[in-house]
């Protein structure tokens, strides 16, 4: 059975602050990795990460894939309130038609 | 602009009762899937259909079933409302085939209470 995992589930910071979001997976026949962001309504997308060990970046938000090991971060630098959300981590895998498998989900709150 | 739409946004149901959340998407997509989603449990698969009148259970299937009569609609009815049903739940749709790289394309959720 595939198995995504992130951590921590709830994290509180200041406004400002650096936060790394983990997530590890158990996947048969793994295709790709993706971050969603959700705040109060659907969750939209932010990365897909195919390859190891090449960072993907947009603004302050960055994400690396470790094919070896089975875990991506996804790192968030000069925190903001509006970065205050639940982070999605999604495996995508190859088993019949497609699917995605999703995490637990990190709640991420920014304190002012 | 495409996009997947949910009935309901807010939804309180009696236990007992008979409950039908609807899910319409307007981009031609060929597969759809019901999630709800708990705290510490994150998404979770309840049922999805690749195509029109096919449908296939996902990891919590007990409790619900599922309709797709027409390719934009599919709809997740709670034959007998539980208390612990009470949930968020989330729509979602994609091509049919390979996920695309941006992966699904989300409703904006129903949060339903069972009182």
């Amino acid at each position: 059975e595939d198995k995504v995992v992130q951590s921590p589930l709830s994290l509180v910071v200041h406004e400002g602050d650096t936060v790394t979001l983990n997530c590890s997976y158990e996947v048969t026949n793994f295709r790709s990795l993706l971050w969603y962001k959700q705040e109060k309504k659907a969750p939209t997308f932010l990365f897909m990460l195919t390859s190891s060990g090449i960072e993907k970046k947009s603004g302050r938000l960055s994400s690396i894939l470790d094919k070896k090991e089975l875990f991506s971060i996804l790192n968030i630098t000069a925190t903001q309130t509006g970065d205050s959300a639940i982070y999605l981590c999604a495996v995508r895998s190859n088993f019949g038609n497609e699917k995605l498998t999703f995490g637990t989900g990190t709640r991420l709150t920014i304190i002012p | 602009d495409v996009k997947v739409t949910q009935s309901s946004r807010y939804l309180v149901k009696r236990t007992g009762e008979k409950v039908f959340l609807e899910c319409v998407q307007d981009m031609d997509h060929e597969n759809m899937f019901w999630y709800r989603q708990d705290p510490g449990l994150g998404l979770r698969l309840i049922y999805f259909s690749y195509d029109v009148k096919m449908k296939e259970k996902g990891d919590i299937p007990e409790g619900y079933s599922v309709s797709r009569e027409k390719k934009e609609r599919f709809s997740l009815i709670l034959e007998s409302a539980s208390t612990n049903q009470t949930s968020m739940y989330l729509c979602a749709s994609s091509f049919g085939g390979a996920v695309p790289a941006y992966g699904y394309t989300f409703g904006s959720g129903t949060r339903l209470t069972v009182v």
